[in-house]
């Protein structure tokens, strides 16, 4: 079946190291990518998508990098900051050229420490 | 700009009974998404609407059930609750009218079932 899968359950960093969230994707029909910040007691934040046309995109201190190859996602955070703590998920769309229904990895909860 | 809004933001029931979850779409889009979150889960797609219709549906049984009004508004139903329904309940809207575009989500209403 779908699924969309995380390396690691915890990532613990140092404040101003660079953080790497790993994600596994099942579906090669999937042509969306999202990654989204939780943090406790709110609604998911959009980081940063990626379409499967590309290898990576590039954001504010972010970047998401595709490959589609191995069918891996990853969330690269530069200068992590202690405002980065949070659970971090990607997602992927499932249905080509369908971005209404995602499905979402179980989560990455990124800690930094000061 | 306002945000997804949510309401209620917290309620408890007991089984057997039913509850109808609010959401207001950011002004202007007119695609909602519902969501479900578990800690056993994730986050699970439940269905979305676009002007008034539903045009995707995830995994749940018939007891779950939404609809979308003409001012993009929409609701959620969840009848003859189950223990297992216990969970936050997260509403995302977007543009979607054209396949694209982040999902942007409220801040859920936790539901407990007794």
């Amino acid at each position: 079946g779908e699924s969309v899968g995380l390396h690691l359950p915890t990532l613990s960093v140092q404040e101003g190291d660079n953080s790497i969230i790993n994600c596994a994707y099942s579906n090669s029909a999937s042509d969306y990518f999202i990654w989204y910040k939780q943090e406790s007691g709110k609604g998911p934040q959009f980081i940063i998508d990626i379409r499967s046309n590309m290898d990576k995109r590039q954001g504010q201190r972010v970047t998401v990098l595709l490959n589609k190859t191995v069918k891996h996602l990853s969330l690269q955070i530069a200068a992590t900051q202690p405002g980065d703590s949070a659970v971090y998920f990607c997602a992927e769309n499932g249905i080509p050229g369908n971005t209404g229904k995602l499905i979402f990895g179980q989560g990455t909860t990124l800690q930094v420490k000061p | 700009k306002a945000g997804v809004t949510q309401t209620p933001r917290y309620l408890i029931k007991t089984r057997g009974q039913q509850v109808t979850l609010s959401c207001s779409p950011i002004s202007g889009h007119r695609s909602v998404s519902w969501y479900q979150q578990t800690p056993g889960q994730g986050l699970q797609f439940l269905f979305e609407y676009f002007s008034e219709t539903q045009r995707n549906k995830g995994n749940f049984p018939g007891r779950f059930s939404g609809r979308q009004f003409s001012n993009s508004r929409s609701e959620m139903n969840v009848s003859t609750l189950e223990l297992g329904d216990s969970a936050l309940y997260l509403c995302a809207s977007s543009w979607r009218d054209t396949n694209t575009g982040e999902l942007f989500f409220g801040e859920g209403s936790r539901l407990t079932v007794l």
